[in-house]
């Protein structure tokens, strides 16, 4: 299986300031054929069903407010949340979907500072 | 807009069989498409991908539960469902429906949207 490591676990982060989550997996999602990285973000808050953010480690999904973006390549992603609002209190995961044994990273909190 | 909708026991006894449906509404699960996935999220962890299926039947299971895990489609109702056998305390989680959207190779994507999930507890 691909082993899916986010950091940090837990991210305080103050109103309007950028909030960084980190994604490596264990081995490489880009698939050569069409240089495409497979991983998807994920918005989960309390009491709700987690929300697609993000694929094709960089693609938003429509509706998704332009300050979510995701980014990298092969083993290591981030997604930027580039100015927090309060709404954006969330778990966010990373899943790759470069093998069929999906995997889902350990989640980040973000919370406010 | 699709909506998808988890229903079941929320309680399960030890070694017995978890049983779950989703009902899809609002689209065709007999779309060729997309595959239909479970997924749960034990109290105070992160997400397991269960398994995923296509309207045809086709299935693919995570490796981890294979020997415990059913899944299957009656594209009559608009439903997929999830069996489970031999359940455990380790087995306690939210569980969730989602529609796979699959890449080029089919059997494999990320999932949107979900459904609400359902709260399944192994306890006797």
């Amino acid at each position: 299986d691909i082993v899916m490591t986010q950091s940090p676990d837990s991210l305080p982060v103050s109103l309007g300031e950028r909030a960084t989550i980190n994604c490596k997996s264990s081995q490489s999602v880009l698939y050569s054929s069409n240089n495409k990285n497979y991983l998807a973000w994920y918005q989960h808050k309390p009491g709700q069903p987690p929300k697609l953010l993000i694929y094709w480690a960089s693609t938003r999904e429509s509706g998704v407010p332009d300050r979510f973006s995701g980014s990298g390549s092969g083993t290591d992603f981030t997604l930027t949340i580039s100015s927090l609002q309060a709404e954006d209190v969330a778990v966010y995961y990373c899943q790759q979907y470069y093998s069929t044994a999906l995997t889902f990273g350990g989640g980040t909190k973000v919370e406010i500072k | 807009q699709l909506q998808l909708q988890e229903s079941g026991p929320g309680l399960v006894k030890p070694s017995e069989t978890l049983s779950l449906t989703c009902t899809v509404s609002g689209g065709s699960i007999s779309s060729s498409s997309y595959f239909w996935g479970w997924i749960r999220q034990p109290p105070g962890k992160g997400l397991e991908w269960i398994g995923s299926i296509y309207y045809s039947g086709s299935t693919y299971y995570n490796p981890s539960l294979r020997s415990r895990v059913t899944i299957s489609v009656d594209t009559s109702k608009n439903q997929f469902s999830l069996k489970l056998s031999s359940v455990t305390a380790a087995d306690t989680a939210v569980y969730y429906c989602a529609r796979m959207l699959p890449t080029p190779a089919k059997t494999k994507g990320w999932f949107d949207p979900w459904g609400q999930g359902t709260l399944v507890t192994v306890s006797s």
